[in-house]
């Protein structure tokens, strides 16, 4: 079975520093990573995704993630926060549906 | 052009009623997934369409939810008998279909459903 976990249901950074936000997955087979960001009342929207081309994937509002298959994760990195970027972060497995972490709660302090 | 919608964007009803919700996907996708998003948790999936059929309802949580997407475009999830533990935010989502596993999900903003 191919679950994802989220380490930290929150997490909170000052402006400018840098976030990170952890994903360790679980897959028998080569796996599809997703990052999905939820702003308040929204639905979810996508960050990024890993299909098995590049390794470090890039995505928009300068988030970007690196799937390291020998350490099962696929982090999610900002060099610079922005309040912004508050928000809850899901990283997701693939299968024919998506299979969800419980998200990261993520808190930029101005 | 128009993302996945979802009517109404919140549903307030007794305990033992019947609701429907309902889902407009991005025009041409083939694949429509719901999902249900209770407090402080991830989405967790219900049921998959391709086109008209179900490809997979190993989700959906008991013969109480059932859904419907007579020609593969439109959806609609019914919930009978609702209990309050039912409520939750369902979220819609849509897909073209054409790339496999690596399809993109596209959400709609979710229908808040509480049962009191």
């Amino acid at each position: 079975a191919q679950s994802v976990t989220q380490l930290g249901s929150h997490v909170s950074v000052s402006e400018g520093a840098l976030v990170l936000l952890r994903c360790n997955y679980s897959s028998s087979v080569p796996p599809y990573l997703f990052w999905y960001v939820q702003y308040p009342n929204q639905g979810l929207q996508l960050l990024l995704k890993y299909t098995s081309a590049a390794t470090l994937v890039k995505g928009i509002n300068g988030f970007e993630a690196e799937f390291k298959k020998s350490e099962t994760s696929f982090h999610l990195t900002k060099p610079s926060a922005h309040m912004s970027d508050a928000a809850e972060y899901f990283c997701a497995v693939r299968r024919a549906p998506l299979v969800f972490g419980k998200g990261t709660r993520l808190s930029v302090i101005a | 052009g128009a993302g996945v919608s979802q009517t109404p964007s919140n549903k307030v009803t007794e305990k033992g009623k019947y609701v429907e919700l309902r889902c407009d996907p991005i025009s041409g996708h083939t694949a429509l997934y719901w999902y249900r998003q209770s407090l402080g948790q991830g989405p967790e999936f219900l049921i998959y369409f391709q086109g008209t059929g179900a490809a997979d309802d190993s989700g959906l949580p008991n013969d109480r939810f059932f859904a419907v997407r007579p020609e593969g475009s439109v959806s609609t999830l019914k919930i009978q008998r609702t209990e309050r533990g039912d409520s939750a935010v369902y979220l819609c989502a849509s897909s073209p279909g054409l790339a496999g596993q690596a399809d993109t999900q596209y959400f709609g903003p979710g229908t808040r459903l509480t049962v009191l």
